[in-house]
């Protein structure tokens, strides 16, 4: 059974350009979720989504957004960005997102997209 | 202060040492989660939780809901153990997956 696959896995933008990050779940899973990594705040999420609808949304600016596609692929996009942006994005899948005794909402991670912005 | 705690920050150990990484959150939760994060970035979930003990292999994971705190035990440890473990929670009331800031282990031969 294949992970959970991000691309790109590497990418370079200068201020003011605009990003797509792709993730694709595990087969069967609905939920995705994305977390931005940096070394000054760790990790942080950024949104989930399920069955092509964001669930939850973290404390981000509108420049990030996000969508789901009907196979559950989900796409994360920055605009303008700022060079606090560079981050390592990661996305975790999970069967249905409800997390419960019965382990439905476990995650499984990417391997991430790191952004550099220059 | 932090909604998330984990201690210590930083561990170093010796091969075949029994280690503790501490969790300690302020938030009404509905679920816990310990991760596992290698250089390069990768993230592996070792368990989720919500009572109780787990145990998986040489990995032993605990909660005490009552007094909003989780341990995981990681027994005969091995330089392979090296790496950095996140608490996270998902917040009973927001339903946001919270992060502690992690503790980075590493196990010398």
């Amino acid at each position: 059974k294949a992970g959970v696959t991000q691309t790109p896995r590497y990418l370079i933008k200068t201020r003011g350009q605009q990003v797509t990050l792709s993730c694709s779940p595990i087969s069967g899973h609905r939920s995705v979720s994305w977390y931005q990594q940096t070394p000054g705040q760790g990790l942080q999420f950024l949104f989930e989504y399920f069955s092509e609808t964001q669930r939850n949304k973290g404390n981000f600016p509108g420049r990030f957004s996000g969508r789901q596609f009907s196979n559950s692929r989900s796409e994360m996009n920055v605009s303008t960005l700022e060079l606090g942006d560079s981050a390592l994005y990661l996305c975790a899948s999970s069967l249905d997102g409800q997390f419960d005794a019965s382990g439905t909402g476990e995650l499984f991670f990417g391997e991430g997209s790191r952004l550099t912005v220059l | 202060k932090n909604e998330v705690e984990q201690s210590p920050q930083n561990l170093t150990a010796q091969e075949g040492e029994f280690i503790t990484i501490n969790c300690s959150y302020s938030v009404g939760i509905s679920a816990l989660h310990w991760l596992q994060q290698h250089p390069g970035g990768g993230i592996v979930s070792l368990f989720m939780l919500s009572s109780g003990k787990k145990k998986h292999g040489r990995l032993i994971a605990t909660i005490n809901i009552q007094e909003k705190h989780s341990s995981l035990h990681i027994t005969a440890s091995h330089p392979r153990d090296s790496a950095v473990y996140i608490c996270a929670v998902r917040s009973h009331n927001t339903d946001k997956l919270i992060f502690g800031t992690g503790t980075r282990l590493q196990v010398f031969p």
